[in-house]
């Protein structure tokens, strides 16, 4: 089955620095890419998502980025706010409807310092 | 419009009792599925189902059943509960579109 891995665990940024996640797939057969956004005691909520005919998608403050030759993403996050703070999962599936589910990273405490 | 809800929020249960924790979306999405949220651990997939009358097995289906008898629905099922089940269950439902929208899930805790 896939394994996804995620790095860092934790990271904490200066507020108005860039925050950069990565994670990486190891089934060649995953081709729907999403990143969710969880705060405390809440639902993981998606904040970005890409597919693999995709290199490069990118939504004002954030972007991902898509390497299918080495398997791997990664989440950008620019001009990071205090709002930004929370845990951050990426996720693949192997199906382009994402029949079989999500296989979810371990997830990166993200922490903006003022 | 609801989107996806969960049934019920909390819970405590003894070692050994049953329940069922209850799913409902109202966006008439085809796929259905529950995940186990444990700390460290990211969301695992228990069970999911494409459509009413299908179920299949996830990652960690050990422990669990599962039923889609309407399309809306999808109820998750502990027979014997474990101290082991003790985590946040969230559901989500998706398809068309690949993005899954997840409710807001249930806190179980089994003593």
């Amino acid at each position: 089955g896939e394994n996804v891995e995620q790095h860092p665990s934790t990271l904490s940024v200066q507020e108005g620095d860039s925050a950069v996640i990565k994670c990486t797939y190891s089934d060649s057969a995953s081709n729907y890419f999403p990143w969710y956004k969880q705060e405390l005691g809440k639902r993981p909520q998606l904040i970005i998502d890409i597919r693999s005919n995709v290199g490069e998608k990118k939504d004002q403050r954030i972007a991902v980025t898509l390497n299918k030759t080495a398997k791997h993403f990664s989440l950008h996050i620019t001009e990071t706010q205090p709002e930004d703070s929370a845990v951050y999962f990426c996720a693949a599936s192997s199906e382009g409807g994402g029949a079989d589910g999500l296989t979810f990273g371990k997830g990166t405490h993200l922490i903006i310092q003022p | 419009n609801a989107g996806v809800t969960q049934t019920p929020k909390f819970r405590v249960l003894k070692t050994g009792q049953s329940m069922t924790l209850l799913c409902a979306q109202d966006m008439n999405h085809e796929y259905m599925y529950w995940y186990r949220q444990d700390p460290g651990m990211g969301l695992r997939l228990i069970h999911y189902s494409v459509g009413e009358g299908t179920t299949a097995k996830g990652e960690v289906p050990d422990g669990y059943n599962v039923s889609r008898l309407k399309k809306q629905n999808f109820l998750l099922g502990l027979e014997s509960a474990a101290p082991s089940q003790t985590s946040v269950y969230f559901c989500a439902s998706s398809y068309p579109n690949p993005q899954q929208y997840f409710g807001p899930g249930t806190r179980l805790t089994v003593t």
